[in-house]
Order: structure tokens, then sequence, then C-alpha cells
């Protein structure tokens, strides 16, 4: 079955600092990688999309400058929390498909505490 | 407003009963997806539909694109059926986003 392993589970970083979190998809060629926050309101918010072979796509009021992603084939997408504050605190969760007829599969979130 | 509308936002069920949650898309949704989301955060994937019915066991899911909604119907619910789930939309306008509706928080009690 496809499984997507992401790591780690939860970090704790200082304000200012960064953190780089990884996702592996295992049993399938992960062709897109969607990077989500879930906030503590439960919202999710799509940070960006990446598709092997074409740009990665920042939606609105998230860039590359402060989230850098790196999918660099089709097992791997890694992305960095960049000089991290408050509001960024949260889940996120990376998901992965094949094809655009197949569905995502999420891995199980990394959660980021900012002290 | 919302694009992805999803009610309710909140069900306590008694174990055995059964009932549904719902999704209506102001978007012109093309396929579907619904998740459970357990308390560690993991999302699990419960449906993958493009428009039409599936079931699996005790949970059959919908999905209507031209009245723009999507059921999720849980049959003789289980103390481990409790979670959030969500429903999320893909849509040509959207690329390959998937944009998430705002979770039924389930209780199920005995």
């Amino acid at each position: 079955g496809a499984l997507v392993y992401q790591y780690p589970r939860r970090t704790i970083c200082k304000s200012g600092t960064s953190m780089r979190m990884e996702c592996q998809a295992v049993g399938f060629q992960a062709t897109s990688v969607a990077w989500y926050r879930q906030s503590p309101q439960k919202t999710f918010e799509l940070i960006a999309l990446s598709t092997v072979n074409s740009a990665i796509k920042y939606e609105q009021n998230f860039t590359q400058e402060k989230f850098p992603i790196s999918h660099p084939n089709l097992s791997f997408s890694s992305m960095t929390v960049l000089n991290a504050y408050l509001e960024d605190r949260g889940l996120y969760l990376c998901g992965a498909r094949y094809t655009r007829n197949s569905d995502y599969t999420f891995g199980s979130g990394t959660r980021l505490l900012v002290i | 407003g919302d694009k992805v509308k999803q009610s309710p936002s909140a069900l306590s069920l008694q174990e055995g009963t059964n009932s549904a949650l719902r999704c209506n898309f102001s978007i012109a949704a093309t396929t579907v997806q619904w998740f459970l989301q357990n308390p560690r955060g993991s999302l699990i994937n419960l449906f993958y539909l493009v428009p039409g019915t599936k079931e699996n066991g005790r949970l059959k899911s919908a999905f209507d694109s031209k009245e723009s909604y999507s059921t999720l119907h849980i049959r003789d619910a289980q103390l481990e059926d409790s979670g959030t789930y969500f429903c999320a939309a893909e849509a040509a306008s959207s690329g390959q986003k998937l944009v998430f509706g705002q979770g039924t928080i389930l209780k199920v009690y005995l």
C-alpha cells in the first residue's frame, strides 16, 4: 500500500531559529507533494504544491524565502521553516500522490512548537 | 467565503446508531477525499471519490458533482470511530490543490 513517512513527529524550536521536516513516500512515486499547515483551530492552509519537473507553487501568504521546499526525486520531499515565530506553530502535513487521478496520502504530521 | 463547507461541526453519537456528515462545495469539485484525523494528528484515508458512491464496511460515501456536495454515512457507530472527519475537494480551477473543509468532530459514546 501507499505510505508516507513524515519526521520528526514533534519538534520544539526557539523563536528565530529554523527547523526542517521530511517526508518519504513508500510504495508509490510521489510525483506531487503538497505541504499544509493545520492551525490550532484545525483549519488547513496549503503552503505550496510541488510537482517533479515543475516549479514549486506557493500559496498567498507563504513564500519560498520562509518555507523553502526540496523535492529532489519521486520518493522524498523536505520543507524548512526558517526563522520560526509563534505564528508558525501548528501541525505541518505533507501529502503525496502519484498522478492527477489518484488520491493524496498524508504523512503523520510534524507538530511545531515555538518557544 | 468557504469553498468547502462541512456540517455539522460537531456530533455526538451513541454506539450502534447511524449518522451522516456532509460537505457542500462552492467550487466545481471534480474529486473528493474523506479523511479521519486521529488524536495524534495523522490523516487516515477513508475514501477517494469521483462522482458516484463507495462503500467500505460501515462507511459509505457519495459525491454528486452536479449538486456540489458529498456525504459520509456512518452505520452502527463504534467507539473507535471517534475523531475529526475532514472532506477535501479538488477542482479543475484549483490545479492539483486539495481544499479542506473545517472538519466534523465526532464523539461516539456508550
